[in-house]
């Protein structure tokens, strides 16, 4: 695509619900991240891709958050029994590749826990 | 100690005006240096790249001290549309994780 998509734009939940994020990349972009942002708060690495693989996920905060990306393409980053504090935006971001460090993000999803 | 620290602001400087703020980093093995740009409720996007002897992209000015570990945007003569969070990032050239300052707000009035 043209650019970064990410779906939904916006998720209200109840604690203890698991949700699905997704990311779709701008064609051609082997690399692609996960950032999380909460209200008033800097970008927080949660996890990287390298085609499918991670060589990073160093950030996800708990074992609740998982990630996956097939294809090369459509990532899908998990987060399982939401707790209040996962509240925030969820930014994905893609680069020609890793070294490029030059990140398109898309728009982002802004996840609310009840 | 975070990796990337920002003095948050605002700051709140008339039209026309040069405003600068800095952006400190803790990793000395740091190589590569960006100042991001994130309107309100947007995504962040690319302002420009910062490079050892300093460059220039119109009205911004971006510098890189290594010694004292900083980098330094400036903004001359100040737009209203350069209102905006600016980013600062910083990566090591073997970590392809992209570490973000929390920004530094910046409030350009009529």
């Amino acid at each position: 695509g043209a650019g970064v998509s990410q779906s939904p734009s916006n998720k209200v939940t109840e604690k203890g619900k698991d949700v699905e994020l997704r990311c779709d990349p701008i064609s051609g972009h082997t690399a692609l991240y996960w950032y999380r942002q909460s209200l008033g708060q800097g970008l927080e690495f949660l996890i990287y891709f390298q085609g499918n693989s991670a060589p990073d996920k160093s950030g996800l905060p708990s074992d609740r958050f998982s990630a996956e990306r097939t294809g090369g393409s459509v990532s899908t980053l998990t987060i399982q029994r939401t707790q209040q504090e996962d509240s925030a935006v969820y930014l994905c971001a893609s680069s020609l590749h890793p070294g490029a460090n030059v990140l398109t993000f898309g728009a982002g999803s802004r996840l609310t826990v009840l | 100690r975070k990796e990337v620290e920002q003095d948050p602001g605002p700051f709140n400087v008339p039209e026309g005006a040069t405003v600068a703020f800095n952006c400190t980093y803790s990793n000395s093995a740091s190589q590569s240096f960006f100042w991001y740009r994130q309107d309100c409720r947007k995504e962040p996007k690319l302002l420009m790249s910062v490079y050892s002897s300093g460059n220039e992209d119109g009205r911004f000015t971006a510098q890189l001290n290594r010694a004292s570990q900083y980098i330094s945007l400036l903004i001359r003569d100040s737009k209203l549309s350069d209102s905006a969070t600016y980013l600062c990032v910083v990566t090591t050239s073997n970590d392809y994780k992209l570490s973000f300052g929390a920004g530094t707000t910046v409030t350009v009035r009529a």
